[in-house]
């Protein structure tokens, strides 16, 4: 069976801090796993994806992550926060019907001036 | 880009009307999803369908069903909508292979009084 668990429903950073949402999840198959973004009133955009090649995977808007097998993590992270990354974050891994995805409960991250 | 169109972003209805929910994609996706998202509950999955009339139950499929008719239409409906359904409905599509990832539309709010 796969599920995520997704530490922190609310993280707050000040803008140009270290960004850092944590996902571990549980999988019975070699995991796929993905972080979406989701801005007000809109639906899930793909930040990144791990598919078993690099364990450290960059994305979009200077997101990036790291697949430790050892820990069963996939962080994400950011070095510097900026405003326009205020949005909930949802991790999220394949399942193994149908290429499923199975969601953690989402982090809201506030970024502070 | 991949286009997922969900026809109606906010509906209102009263108890016991049936609603229709309407998900549209361009991308020739044999894969289509209905999930709910609730604030502190993530996403959860209500149903999904691999190929046209086809469907599988997801994790909350009660008080809802599914209609396939068309490869590129996907469709929810709530035969008698209650007050605890009030929930963001989000369509996503995925295609065979590939590394999976899901496709969201913008997402349908409704509202039961």
């Amino acid at each position: 069976a796969q599920s995520v668990t997704q530490l922190g429903s609310h993280v707050s950073v000040s803008e140009g801090a270290l960004v850092l949402l944590r996902c571990n999840y549980s999988s019975s198959v070699p995991p796929y796993l993905f972080w979406y973004v989701q801005y007000p009133n809109q639906g899930l955009q793909l930040l990144l994806k791990y598919t078993s090649a690099a364990t450290l995977v960059k994305g979009i808007n200077g997101f990036e992550a790291e697949f430790k097998k050892s820990e069963t993590s996939f962080h994400l992270t950011k070095p510097s926060a900026h405003m326009s990354d205020a949005a909930e974050y949802f991790c999220a891994v394949r399942g193994s019907t149908l290429g499923r995805l199975y969601f953690g409960r989402g982090t809201q991250l506030t970024v502070w001036p | 880009d991949v286009k997922v169109t969900q026809s109606s972003r906010y509906l209102v209805k009263r108890t016991g009307e049936k609603v229709f929910l309407e998900c549209v994609q361009d991308m020739d996706h044999e894969n289509m999803f209905w999930y709910r998202q609730d604030p502190g509950l993530g996403l959860r999955l209500i149903y999904f369908s691999y190929d046209v009339k086809m469907k599988e139950k997801g994790d909350i499929p009660e008080g809802y069903s599914v209609s396939r008719e068309k490869k590129e239409r996907f469709s929810l409906i709530l035969e008698s909508a209650s007050t605890n359904q009030t929930s963001m409905y989000l369509c996503a599509t995925k295609g065979t292979g590939g590394t999976g990832e899901l496709f969201f539309g913008e997402g349908s709010r409704l509202t039961v009084l």
